[in-house]
């Protein structure tokens, strides 16, 4: 099984700073996937990405895979409390199987 | 549309008993997965089923673990008998078909606590 490094492991900021969020491998992937997780809840889906290099944006949220496939970012402009939560980068090894990184947990006060 | 409805949704049961964990699919969703969250090891992929087949249960942690998926539109994951390292929180995910590109819903998940 392939494995994915999230950085950092948690992330408390002020309302309006902005974030990056890092997801790191040694292996390709077919494609990276993006989710946020709020507590007593199941992940949801916010973003795949399957082109090397590719970026994608979903309102103020920024979403990047590596040229190499190997490693993905997202970037949070101008946070904001409801952006709290689990953020979960997960890549997939072949036919919608994923491998999960461990989390970054984003506290966003006001 | 209703999305992935899981039940119960907190079972605490005493070492040694039986634990049934039932999924009931997004309708039209061919794929069913099976995960596991722990503070410890994140969320693992436990099993997956496509049609009703189970197609990779290598995440599957011991014998004492086992899915079923009797038709497509519910699947169960027991655990017998239960011990207390098993206490995580399992998510039962859909999707329509087992390509890569194809969301995955998640249900709201099961905490289970074996005391």
């Amino acid at each position: 099984t392939q494995l994915l490094e999230q950085s950092p492991q948690f992330l408390s900021i002020q309302e309006g700073e902005n974030l990056t969020v890092y997801c790191n491998s040694s292996s390709v992937f077919s494609s990276l996937q993006w989710y946020r997780q709020e507590p007593g809840e199941g992940p949801v889906l916010l973003v795949t990405v399957v082109t090397g290099g590719e970026v994608k944006k979903l309102k103020r949220l920024t979403f990047q895979f590596g040229d190499a496939r190997k490693d993905s970012s997202l970037h949070i402009t101008a946070a904001q409390p409801g952006d709290t939560g689990l953020y979960l980068c997960a890549g997939e090894e072949y036919g919608n199987k994923l491998v999960f990184g461990a989390g970054t947990i984003l506290r966003v006060k006001s | 549309d209703a999305g992935v409805i899981q039940s119960p949704r907190h079972e605490v049961t005493e070492m040694g008993q039986e634990v049934t964990l039932r999924c009931k699919p997004i309708s039209g969703h061919n794929s069913l997965f099976w995960y596991r969250q722990t503070m410890m090891r994140g969320l693992e992929l436990l099993i997956y089923f496509n049609n009703n087949v189970p197609i990779d249960d290598s995440g599957m942690p011991e014998d004492r673990f086992s899915a079923k998926m009797p038709n497509a539109s519910f699947s169960t994951l027991k655990i017998q008998p239960s011990e207390p390292r098993d206490s995580a929180v399992y998510f039962c995910a859909s999707s329509r078909e087992l390509a890569g590109t194809d969301t995955q819903y998640f249900g709201p998940g099961t905490r289970l606590t074996v005391l």
